[in-house]
C-alpha cells in the first residue's frame, strides 16, 4: 500500500512568495495532522483534521499560515507571504482512530528554504 | 517549562551495551505514550507505544512508563550501530513530540 505522499520533497524560494504543500493521506485514514521540524524547535505540531474537519490548529504560527483538506484524501498547507524563518522541514502523518492511541504514519516530508 | 522534555545528547554507547532514553511531560492527565526513532533525513516511525505504568517489552526495545513520576523512558539492550538515530517521545492528548535524544552507537 502507498504511505503518506507529500509533494513537492523540496521547495527553494523567496522571501514574500506563497508556498503551498500536498500531502495526501493513506487510504482509510481519518486523522490528518501537519507538523513542522526544525534544530532549534524540534517537531512541532501545526494543526490536524479529523474527517476532513480542522480540530487544533493553535500550533499554527501566525496568520499567514492556513491548512485545508477539502476531502479525505487531499490536504494543503500553504504560507504566504513566506518568511526566511519559515525555512524546516514540514511532515504530514495521518492516522486511524484517535490519536491517542493510533500511530501516526508520516510522510517523507517537504523541505522549504526561504531565502 | 515544556510539555515533554528529553536530553537532547547525543548519546554515546558502544555496541552491544544498554542504551537509557528518557523522558518527562507536564500534562498528569496524559494517557498514552509513544517513542518514534527518526533517522537523518528520515521521517519518525513508531517504535514503542506505553499506556499503563510498568514495563512493556518488545525484543530489544523496553519502554517504562511512571505516571506518578510523569517519566518515560526507552531501553535498547543489545545496541546496535543500526540503532544510530534520533529518539522522539511522545505524548498524548495532542501528540506533542519531545526535541528528541540523539543517539550514536560505535562498533
Amino acid at each position: 500500500d502507498a504511505g503518506v505522499i507529500q509533494s513537492p520533497r523540496h521547495e527553494v524560494t523567496e522571501m514574500g512568495q506563497e508556498v503551498t504543500l500536498r500531502c495526501k493521506p493513506i487510504s482509510g485514514h481519518d486523522y490528518l495532522f501537519w507538523y513542522r521540524q526544525t534544530m532549534m524547535r524540534g517537531l512541532e505540531l501545526l494543526i490536524y483534521f479529523n474527517n476532513n474537519v480542522p480540530i487544533d490548529d493553535s500550533g499554527m504560527p501566525e496568520d499567514r499560515f492556513s491548512a485545508k483538506m477539502p476531502n479525505a484524501s487531499f490536504s494543503t498547507l500553504k504560507i504566504q507571504p513566506s518568511e526566511p524563518r519559515d525555512s524546516a522541514v514540514y511532515f504530514c502523518a495521518s492516522s486511524l482512530g484517535t490519536p491517542n492511541t493510533g500511530e501516526l504514519f508520516f510522510g517523507e516530508g517537504s523541505r522549504l528554504t526561504v531565502l | 517549562q515544556k510539555e515533554v522534555e528529553q536530553n537532547s545528547g547525543p548519546l554515546s554507547v558502544p555496541e552491544g551495551a544498554i542504551a537509557s532514553l528518557n523522558c518527562t511531560y507536564s500534562d498528569r492527565v496524559s494517557q498514552s505514550f509513544f517513542w518514534y526513532r527518526q533517522y537523518s533525513g528520515k521521517s519518525p516511525e513508531l517504535i514503542m507505544s506505553i499506556y499503563s505504568n510498568g514495563d512493556k517489552e518488545d525484543g530489544r526495545f523496553t519502554a517504562q512508563l511512571n505516571k506518578a513520576s510523569q517519566y518515560v523512558s526507552l531501553l535498547i539492550r543489545d545496541s546496535q550501530p543500526s540503532d544510530s538515530a534520533t529518539y522522539l517521545c511522545a505524548v498524548s492528548g495532542k501528540l506533542i513530540f519531545g526535541q528528541g535524544t540523539e543517539l550514536s552507537v560505535k562498533p
